[in-house]
């Protein structure tokens, strides 16, 4: 079964640091990959999605991410954080039915920024 | 676009209580999905409606959780009787260029 791994728990970053969150996951076969990101109180939005081709995608609000294939990674960063990326981050993956189909998400890595 | 209906936002109640939550996709979205997501942990299906049949129904704990999508439009997902590890955000979701979800129902089982 497919799994999805999200390394950190809580990170707690200053405004202006760098940001850089982990995902693997456990899948050979084809996969689109996720991240979605869910501030307090609100539903889960989609920062960007690899389904093929340049595998450094560049989403929503200054992120981006880079699908490693050899690694099994879909690792997320951002240059620059801010206050209003206080937030919970998901990785989630699917067996390539591109927009259809059972997502599976990692558990979550809680991003805090000081401002 | 309108998003993904869900209500309500919050419910408790004791545990051998029953309960039911309510999910109007946008329109148009042949596919619907309803995750449960416990706290600290990432959403997971429980269902997965193709138009108003189920698609995958594995992960659904069947001998109290039960969902409907009689007309293919809205569903209606239900515990009976709930126990006090259900207590979770359900959320609902829809797909068809993309998936959308709902802002959940945030379950508290006491």
């Amino acid at each position: 079964a497919q799994s999805v791994s999200q390394h950190n728990h809580h990170v707690i970053l200053s405004e202006a640091a760098s940001l850089e969150l982990g995902c693997n996951y456990s899948y050979g076969g084809t996969v689109n990959l996720f991240w979605y990101v869910q501030y307090p109180g609100q539903h889960l939005q989609l920062l960007l999605k690899y389904f093929s081709g340049d595998p450094l995608v560049k989403g929503i609000k200054g992120f981006e991410a880079e699908f490693i294939k050899s690694k099994f990674s879909f690792n997320l960063r951002k240059p620059s954080v801010q206050w209003s990326d206080t937030a919970e981050y998901f990785c989630a993956v699917n067996d390539g039915g591109g927009s259809q189909g059972n997502l599976i998400f990692g558990k979550g890595t809680k991003l805090s920024v000081k401002p | 676009e309108a998003g993904v209906a869900q209500s309500p936002r919050y419910k408790i109640i004791e545990k051998r209580q029953s309960v039911a939550f309510w999910c109007n996709p946008i329109s148009g979205h042949a596919t619907l999905y309803w995750y449960q997501q416990i706290l600290g942990q990432g959403p997971k299906l429980l269902i997965q409606f193709q138009n108003n049949g189920v698609v995958d129904d594995s992960q659904l704990p069947k001998d109290r959780f039960s969902a409907e999508r009689l007309k293919g439009v809205d569903s209606t997902l239900k515990i009976q009787p709930a126990k006090l590890e259900d207590s979770a955000v359900y959320l609902c979701a829809s797909s068809f260029d993309g998936y959308t979800f709902g802002s959940g129902t945030r379950l508290t089982v006491v």
